[in-house]
């Protein structure tokens, strides 16, 4: 049972580029998400799906994009990478309803140059 | 809006030391609490939850007490192990709207033989 995939686990880009963190899950959750986790700062929200069809800013939305492509697929996009992207980037993916635990994929480490 | 603050860190310890990890919240409401850990290289997974006001949430040895009087949910451990050492999270989850978390900052563990 994979749980959350998350590809690619490691990527440099350049300032300026643009690329996409692919998000899988294999649990029939309905809700998904994305962190960030800077030194620190402990994990912020960029943005979040509750349902398949739905999308919302948290905390941190500005310089990125996300599509929900069916219930399993969560993708996140920088359009412009900047320096302060430089993160650990988090899916998880969890049930509705109150107190549900989140699983959380194994990260990708995103450096700008 | 909702926020978490624990403890900074890191915390040292010698193996079989007694382990608190404070942790106090502020919500609208009584949120869910949790504790996540991270291991070296790994995703957030669960450790323990409390759902509502004097539960106590248990697992591996951990334990965490929801104290609604202080908003307060301290992480505890009689005994560390080295195998405890990794970063730990504390945080909510609103139990209104949609319950997305909100962490702390983290605290890391260091324990030694």
């Amino acid at each position: 049972n994979a749980g959350v995939t998350q590809t690619p686990k490691f990527q440099v880009l350049k300032t300026g580029q643009s690329m996409t963190l692919q998000c899988a899950q294999d649990m029939n959750h309905n809700s998904m998400y994305w962190y960030r986790q800077d030194p620190g700062m402990g994990l912020r929200l960029i943005y979040y799906s509750a349902s398949e069809g739905t999308t919302d800013k948290g905390e941190v939305p500005n310089g990125y994009n996300v599509s929900r492509l069916n219930k399993r697929e969560f993708s996140l996009r920088l359009e412009s990478a900047a320096p302060s992207q430089t993160s650990v980037y988090f899916c998880a993916s969890s049930e509705k309803g109150t107190g549900t635990e989140a699983f959380f994929g194994q990260g990708t480490r995103l450096t700008v140059v | 809006g909702d926020s978490v603050t624990q403890m900074e860190g890191p915390v040292t310890l010698s193996e079989e030391a007694f382990l608190t990890i404070n942790c106090t919240y502020t919500a609208t409401g009584y949120p869910s609490l949790f504790w996540y850990v991270q291991y070296p290289g790994e995703g957030l997974q669960l450790l323990l939850k409390a759902t509502k006001a004097d539960d106590k949430g248990s697992n591996k040895g951990f334990e965490a007490t929801y104290r609604k009087e202080t908003t307060s949910f301290h992480l505890e451990k009689g005994s560390v192990q080295v195998s405890d050492s990794a970063v730990y999270f504390c945080a909510l989850s609103p139990n209104t709207g949609f319950q997305k978390l909100v962490f702390g900052t983290g605290t890391r563990l260091l324990v030694s033989p």
